[in-house]
């Protein structure tokens, strides 16, 4: 079964604009995790929040993590054309394993 | 150069034939995992294993086997009891609970 779950399923703007994928998911974690993936391809790592932090930045990403809500959120702030792909989360729920959730397709308009 | 690498890119399988596909890796991770991917949708987590010698089901290990003799290699068998195998196959090695690398995948399709 899916472990997160990605909202929207669908996210389009404008380069230049901010974009926020949300993730929730069903049982405690040792960290949660965002990937992205261009079509067709393998997955890329972006940025890893373990369960005992709140928020992480790497350039352009914000990741927050709420423990008490299973959730978490990335955030791409001033979007290029580049960033259009495939964002997943992942969680490790069973702590040696990796679930991903049905991911965000975020097309990012020049 | 480290990394992990897939073959073969495309595999055509005939109805009721076991096809095998291989997953390398150069960068001493003791987790690989192997997911599968159908069209506009996430990673179903197939088999994974955290130590050589010992693999655990993932959701949807029906129809698959693997092994995990050797740290560097995790190779997916796709038995012929796997009904609906047309689907992208992606393998990932990581440290315990770290960054995740994943290959450039298998695309399999039944003929």
């Amino acid at each position: 079964s899916q472990q997160g779950e990605e909202d929207p399923q669908a996210l389009s703007i404008q380069e230049g604009e901010n974009a926020t994928m949300n993730c929730s998911y069903k049982t405690s974690i040792n960290n949660l995790q965002w990937y992205r993936q261009n079509s067709g391809r393998g997955l890329v790592h972006l940025i890893l929040i373990r369960s005992n932090e709140r928020e992480k930045h790497s350039g352009r990403l914000r990741v927050t993590l709420d423990t008490s809500k299973k959730s978490s959120s990335l955030l791409i702030t001033a979007s290029r054309a580049a960033d259009t792909a495939s964002y997943f989360c992942a969680t490790d729920p069973q702590r040696n394993d990796m679930r991903f959730g049905a991911g965000t397709r975020l097309t990012v308009k020049p | 150069d480290g990394g992990i690498t897939q073959s073969p890119k495309y595999l055509f399988r005939k109805e009721g034939q076991n096809v095998t596909l291989s997953c390398e890796q150069n960068l001493n991770h003791d987790a690989m995992y192997w997911y599968r991917q159908d069209p506009g949708q996430g990673l179903r987590l197939i088999y994974y294993s955290q130590i050589v010698n010992d693999f655990q089901k993932g959701d949807i290990a029906e129809g698959y086997s693997v092994s995990r003799e050797k740290k560097e290699s995790f190779p997916l068998t796709v038995t012929s009891a796997q009904k609906n195998p047309t689907a992208f196959y992606l393998c990932a090695s990581s440290i315990r609970a770290g960054e995740a690398f994943f290959g450039q995948g298998t695309r399999l399709t039944v003929v």
